[in-house]
């Protein structure tokens, strides 16, 4: 059973357009969600990252909205670019456990 | 700091075979974890540990196993390869920091192939 769900599976976006990766989740004792970004090759690396205590948090070009009473939450990419090409996963981090739930992961392709 | 390192880095087996794939951290990071990923799958915890000397199954521990005798080490070991089996690897770690925020740093992978 898939703890975090993710939306969509790949997205292909122009430069400069926003895309939105979408996650849900239904356990309520997740208290802290990052986004990791992936190279091809590589491993992934944390992106950004937000507690449910806040409604938003913005890193540069990287954006999470959450909202905690329908349990979703996505990452928007503002201006996005070529470099931006990776696959992205969500994931959800329980209170007082051990280790992460991820998402199925998102390829995303940003069109020069 | 050299981070999580993994060797090797690519691997064929035939079914039947063992290997022993080694993860390394220079972080002093309590936390270890060994993942597969699998196209549109996301990332399966394997096995991961708490500290030297403790280990625990993730969600897909069968067919590997694991040992911890120190901070720095963390081997997954493949008993009688399976098909099943092929994958990318990934070794994970992170500190134990006192707000519980769970920044997990990656090695870059090995991917194993089981013909």
């Amino acid at each position: 059973q898939q703890q975090v769900k993710q939306s969509p599976q790949s997205l292909i976006v122009q430069k400069g357009g926003i895309p939105i990766i979408n996650c849900a989740y239904e356990n309520t004792a997740f208290d802290y969600f990052p986004w990791y970004q992936q190279f091809p090759g590589k491993g992934p690396a944390l992106l950004i990252a937000i507690r449910p205590d806040v409604s938003e948090k913005k890193e540069g070009r990287f954006t999470i909205s959450f909202n905690k009473s329908a349990k979703q939450f996505s990452l928007h990419i503002m201006d996005s670019q070529p470099g931006d090409s990776a696959t992205y996963f969500c994931a959800a981090f329980p209170r007082g456990a051990n280790n992460l739930f991820f998402g199925t992961g998102t390829r995303l392709t940003v069109i020069p | 700091n050299a981070g999580v390192t993994q060797t090797p880095k690519f691997r064929i087996l035939k079914i039947g075979q063992s290997m022993t794939l080694q993860c390394t951290q220079d972080m002093n990071h309590n936390y270890m974890y060994w993942y597969r990923q699998d196209p549109g799958m996301g990332l399966k915890l394997i096995y991961y540990s708490v500290g030297a000397g403790i280990t625990d199954k993730g969600e897909v521990p069968n067919g590997y196993n694991v040992s911890r005798s120190t901070t720095e080490d963390f081997p997954l070991r493949l008993e009688l390869a399976a098909p099943s089996q092929t994958s990318v690897y990934f070794c994970a770690s992170r500190p134990r920091l006192a707000g519980g925020e769970d920044t997990q740093y990656f090695g870059p992978g090995t991917r194993l192939t089981v013909l």
